[in-house]
């Protein structure tokens, strides 16, 4: 089945800039999604088909993917964003929703 | 506005059976695919189950196939997850997700989600 790979952690100061990688085979060839779940809440989507925002997600949030790796960056970090990031694709596989193993991203 | 509300969850028994619902509210439900996704304590996000929007079309993660049964009534705007022969590793919170295709085509990604609600198999 393919697999999804995200770093464990991103720690980030206020008013700079994250950068959250999503590993995958070829992954620029599938269709990239983004979730942001904060402790104790339900997932959100900020980012879909590699790097469009739903209606109410800040533009602050985008997303790019090419090659092997996808990325969800968010500019002007602010203190709200502090959250766990979930990206996650389509496969034509036996699972065929697969999500990445989540980053965990940490505002200093 | 969107609504999911998740419901059926508790303390079960290894072996035994749980019928998981989600009523649907705010948008035509007829109209979309609808999903199961898990999360067990502390771990990442797992799809479980989907079903399109006329129940013709239905998938299964591979750790619960044979074992768990989605389905859907359009009349009633709700999702259910039959979930038999639970093992502890099936403990986690179930999320209901809609999917944003209609009924032309899957988008294959989760727009809305339910607060979810917690399944605990032990003995």
């Amino acid at each position: 089945s393919y697999v999804l790979t995200q770093p464990p952690s991103v720690s980030v100061a206020p008013g700079k800039t994250a950068r959250i990688t999503c590993g995958g085979n070829n992954i620029g060839s599938k269709s990239v999604h983004w979730y942001q779940q904060k402790p104790g809440q339900a997932p959100v989507l900020v980012v879909y088909d590699d790097s469009d925002r739903p209606s109410g997600i800040p533009e602050r949030f985008s997303g790019s993917n090419s090659g092997n790796t996808a990325t969800l960056t968010i500019s002007r970090v602010e203190a709200g964003d502090e959250a766990d990031y979930y990206c996650q694709v389509w496969d034509s596989s036996s699972d065929p929703y697969v999500f990445g193993t989540g980053t965990k991203v940490t505002v200093l | 506005e969107v609504q999911l509300v998740e419901s059926g969850g508790g303390l079960v028994q290894p072996g035994r059976s749980l019928r998981l619902s989600c009523a649907a509210s705010g948008f035509t439900f007829d109209d979309y695919a609808m999903h199961w996704v898990r999360q067990a304590p502390g771990k990442g996000l797992e799809w479980v189950s989907g079903i399109s929007w006329n129940s013709g079309s239905i998938g299964y993660a591979d750790s619960v196939k044979g074992r768990f049964t989605i389905s859907r009534d359009n009349a009633k705007n709700s999702l259910y997850l039959q979930m038999n022969s639970l093992r502890a590793e099936d403990t986690a919170l179930y999320y209901c997700a809609k999917d944003p295709g209609g009924t032309a085509a899957m988008s294959y990604y989760f727009d809305y989600w339910g607060q979810g609600t917690l399944v605990t198999v032990s003995s």
